[in-house]
Formats: C-alpha cells, structure tokens, sequence
C-alpha cells in the first residue's frame, strides 16, 4: 500500500524558516518524480515544488522560487521541502504528491497533509 | 501560465441527478487534464487523467471529456457519497488548478 506521511509543520513567525519532511512507503520511491502541493485554508491547491527521481532537476513557481528548496533522499524514500523567508501567505496544509506513472504529470497518490501557520 | 477557469463554483444537485462540471484552460493542454475529489477534511484524491481515463478504483460513474481548452467531469446517478469539492488541472505546462466546483445535496 503507497502511504506518504508528512511532518514537520507548525507555526513560524514571518521570516523564519521551516523545514517539512515526507516519509515514503509501498513503492519504489526512486522511480518516481515527487511534488509538494499547498491549499490555504479554504481556498483551492497551488503547486509549490517539483523534484525528478534522481533528484537532477527541480522545480518552482514564482511565487516560492528562491524562497523554498525541495530536495530528497532516495536512501531513506524522504522527500524534503526546505521553507525560509516565511510570508504569511504561505499558511497552508502543504501535501506530499507522487507523480503518477513516475513521471511529472499528475498526482496519484497525497499524503495526509501537514499545516504551515506563518503569524508573529 | 496557463490559467483554469472552472465552473460552476457551487453545485446543489438531488440524488440520481446527473452533474457536469467544466474547465476552461487559457490555452491548448492538448489533454493533459486531471480531476480530483476532495472530501471535507480529506486530501485530494486522483478521479481521471488524461481528460477522459478513470483511475483505478474509482466508480464507472464518473466521466471525462473534452480537448483543446474545454474539459468537463460528468457525474452520473449522483450518491451521497459525491458531496465533495472537486478540481481540475492541467499538467501541459507545469500545474496549475482551477479554483474548485463545490457540490452539495439539495
């Protein structure tokens, strides 16, 4: 069975960093690209980080480039996502996402969530 | 970027209803559309990709269509167990979602 389970979430105060970890599980955690999504409470999901499944390329939207740097470690099947310079609109559950058939496409597989409360 | 514009916002439908949700991209995603299900307090759950191949598991009762830059999810029979957000995106030209379709029971 795929599980993804994130941690590591919180409240920061702006311009902070923090930094969310997701355990993978159930499959081959090397074959596939991975992605961390985001949805602010209520609202809808934005993409905030891509990596491909040797880790070679990453990913970024405007809004979080230069800001947060995704990363993993095939050894352990953990995905990363390194968060610094925190706004407040980054408060959001941040979801770990398996892109399906391995490839930067869709996402198969969400883990549970992890929220991200950045307020002084 | 690409933007998706989907509509309706909100939906209040009855059981056995047939729903239709649409999705407009601001350019050809030659397909590559997904939908997904979002249940309160729940993640995001994979319903169709490739605007018309339904995921393993999921019932025969959901469909997808549409090319170019229309797309649209097709609820037959609606359950109980529908009531649920749903979004579109597109994967042409990195992600992007639409601002999500909240179905209700009427």
């Amino acid at each position: 069975e795929v599980q993804l389970v994130e941690s590591g979430g919180g409240l920061v105060q702006p311009g902070r960093s923090l930094k969310l970890s997701c355990v993978a599980s159930g499959f081959t955690f090397n074959n596939y690209w991975m992605t961390w999504i985001r949805q602010a409470p209520g609202k809808g999901l934005e993409w905030v980080a891509s990596i491909t499944n040797t880790g070679g390329s990453t990913y970024y939207p405007d809004s979080v480039k230069g800001r947060f740097t995704i990363s993993r470690d095939n050894a352990k099947s953990t995905l990363y996502l390194q968060m610094n310079s925190l706004r407040s609109e980054d408060t959001a559950t941040y979801y770990c996402t398996r892109g399906a058939a391995g490839g930067g496409n869709y996402f198969d597989y969400w883990g549970q969530g992890v929220m991200v409360t950045v307020s002084s | 970027d690409i933007r998706m514009t989907q509509s309706p916002a909100s939906l209040s439908a009855s059981l056995g209803e047939t729903v239709n949700i649409e999705c407009l991209a601001s350019e050809d995603i030659y397909s590559d559309l997904a939908w997904y299900q979002q249940k309160p307090g729940k993640s995001p759950q994979l319903l169709i990709y490739n605007a018309n191949s339904l995921q393993n598991g999921v019932p025969s009762r959901f469909s997808g269509s549409g090319s170019g830059t229309q797309y649209s999810l097709k609820i037959n029979s609606l359950q109980s167990e529908d009531v649920a957000t749903y979004f579109c995106q597109q994967y042409n030209n990195y992600y992007t979602f639409g601002a999500g379709t909240k179905l209700e029971l009427k």
